[in-house]
């Protein structure tokens, strides 16, 4: 089985712009979650979607949003970008009725410049 | 708040030898635990995990002790061996849905874990 994957891997903005991550889960995996991981801070929980829905959100500001499609890949969009947005982002997918570990892609590494 | 913590940013261990990663967490909700282990460039990798019914887990080499009164639950792996050099970090789950909902985990800030040959 194909892993997370995640698109682009690298990606440069510039103050003020908004930028959209693309994340295709495992295949038959209907749970995507999203994090954002910063130097010191760890992984922080972003948002985590099922059947196109959103079931769980962190704390961060509306700027940050997502959507899962009817094939079970999400996107997520930042708008407005600063340059505290500047992050690697993960995405998990987990399989319904599965233990409860999540699968991470390689991430993108966002840079707001 | 940081509802996961990992206090040793660091640690360094002789091949062959016992390596030990604590994590201490604060939510009494938190019934289920993970430790994912990264390498740079990827994303985590899940490695063992503990329901808060047991106290121990072995996978092989890792075995993962959970010690609920203290709320806290370490990381062993014997022996350790070079490709263990990673970082390694906690998660929690509070309540998971098998079914769906509530994917949140809550991560530590992680552990930097060197094997010395």
């Amino acid at each position: 089985k194909a892993g997370v994957t995640q698109t682009p891997r690298y990606l440069i903005k510039t103050r003020g712009q908004q930028v959209t991550l693309s994340c295709s889960p495992i295949s038959g995996h209907r749970s995507v979650s999203w994090y954002q991981q910063t130097p010191g801070q760890g992984l922080q929980f972003l948002f985590e979607y099922f059947s196109e829905t959103q079931r769980n959100k962190g704390n961060f500001p509306g700027r940050f949003s997502g959507r899962q499609f009817s094939n079970s890949r999400s996107e997520m969009n930042v708008s407005t970008l600063e340059l505290g947005d500047s992050a690697l982002y993960l995405c998990a997918s987990r399989g319904q009725g599965s233990s409860y570990e999540q699968y991470f892609g390689p991430g993108t590494r966002l840079t707001v410049t | 708040d940081q509802q996961v913590k990992q206090n040793s940013p660091s640690l360094s261990v002789q091949e062959g030898r016992i390596s030990i990663l604590n994590c201490d967490y604060t939510n009494s909700m938190f019934d289920y635990f993970l430790w994912y282990k990264k390498y740079p460039a990827e994303g985590p990798t899940f490695l063992i995990s503990i329901s808060s019914i047991k106290d121990k887990n072995e996978d092989g080499r890792f075995t993962v002790f959970l010690n609920k009164s203290a709320k806290h639950l370490s990381l062993h792996i014997v022996p350790s061996q070079p490709g263990d050099s990673a970082v390694y970090f906690c998660a929690a789950s509070a309540r998971p849905n098998l079914g769906f909902g509530n994917e949140k985990l809550t991560f530590g800030t992680g552990t930097r874990l060197t094997i010395i040959p």
